[in-house]
C-alpha cells in the first residue's frame, strides 16, 4: 500500500470556483500533515500545515484532517489562474518527525 | 526573506564521476534535508541531518551517497560514482525544529550522461 496517495488529475475548475484536493495516508500513527504547491520546474512551496482533526483556514485555503479516516484535504476558494500548479500532500509517516513523505501530487488547472 | 540557496542550478556529469551538490540552509534552522525528484515523478526523501549526524535516511541513500556540514553554513550531498538513474532534480530543505515546516531551495538539476 502506498504511504501517501493522491489522484494525479488533472483537476479542472473554472475561475472563482472551489477546488477540492484529497489525500489519504497509510499509517494511522501519523501526526503531521502538509500541503505544498509546486509550479512546473520549481521547488515545493509550503501552503498549509495541519496537526489536529478538523478544519484550519488561512486566507483562501482550508485544510481538513480526519485521522480516523486517514484523510487530508485542501480546499481553495475563489480559485485563480495563478493557482494552477501541482499540489503535493506530505505526511510525516508514523512517529517520525523528519522524514516527510510526499504523494505524487494533483495537478490543478484553473480555467478562465 | 531568508531562503535556502543551492548551487549549482544545473550539473552535467559523466557516469561514474563524483558530484557534490551544495546548499546553504536558512541560518537559524536546525534540521537539514535532501530530497530528489525524477522528472514526472514524486518528491522522494533521501536523508535528514540534525545535530551533525544523519537522523533518517531512505533506501535510496546507499553507500554511494554521503552528506556533510563542513562549516556552520554549508550542507553538501556527495554522490561518489554517479549512475544514469541518479539524474533528477535534487532539493535541499531546512527546518527550524519547531513545527516540521520544510523550506526548500530552488534545486540542482543533475544530468548523468
Amino acid at each position: 500500500q502506498k504511504e501517501v496517495e493522491q489522484n494525479s488529475g488533472p483537476l479542472s475548475v473554472p475561475e472563482g470556483a472551489i477546488a477540492s484536493l484529497n489525500c489519504t495516508y497509510s499509517d494511522r500513527g501519523s501526526q503531521s500533515f502538509f500541503w505544498y504547491r509546486q509550479y512546473s520546474g520549481k521547488s515545493p512551496e509550503l501552503i498549509m500545515s495541519i496537526y489536529s482533526n478538523g478544519d484550519k483556514e488561512d486566507g483562501r485555503f482550508t485544510a481538513q484532517l480526519n485521522k480516523a479516516s486517514q484523510y487530508v484535504s485542501l480546499l481553495i476558494r475563489d480559485s485563480q489562474p495563478s493557482d494552477s500548479a501541482t499540489y503535493l500532500c506530505a505526511v510525516n509517516i508514523g512517529t517520525t518527525r523528519d522524514k516527510l513523505t510526499f504523494g505524487t501530487g494533483t495537478q490543478l488547472k484553473v480555467e478562465l | 526573506e531568508p531562503e535556502v540557496t543551492q548551487t549549482p542550478s544545473h550539473q552535467v556529469t559523466q557516469m561514474g564521476q563524483e558530484v557534490i551538490l551544495r546548499c546553504v540552509p536558512i541560518s537559524n534552522h536546525l534540521y537539514f534535508y535532501w530530497y530528489r525528484q525524477i522528472l514526472g515523478q514524486k518528491v522522494e526523501f533521501l536523508v535528514s541531518f540534525y545535530n551533525n549526524e544523519i537522523s533518517e535516511k531512505s533506501e535510496i541513500f546507499d553507500d554511494q551517497f554521503s552528506v556533510e556540514r563542513p562549516d556552520g553554513s554549508n550542507f553538501t550531498l556527495k554522490i561518489r560514482s554517479t549512475k544514469l538513474e541518479d539524474s533528477a532534480m535534487y532539493f535541499c530543505a531546512s527546518e527550524d525544529g519547531l513545527n516540521e515546516k520544510l523550506f526548500f531551495g530552488s534545486g540542482t538539476q543533475l544530468s548523468v550522461l
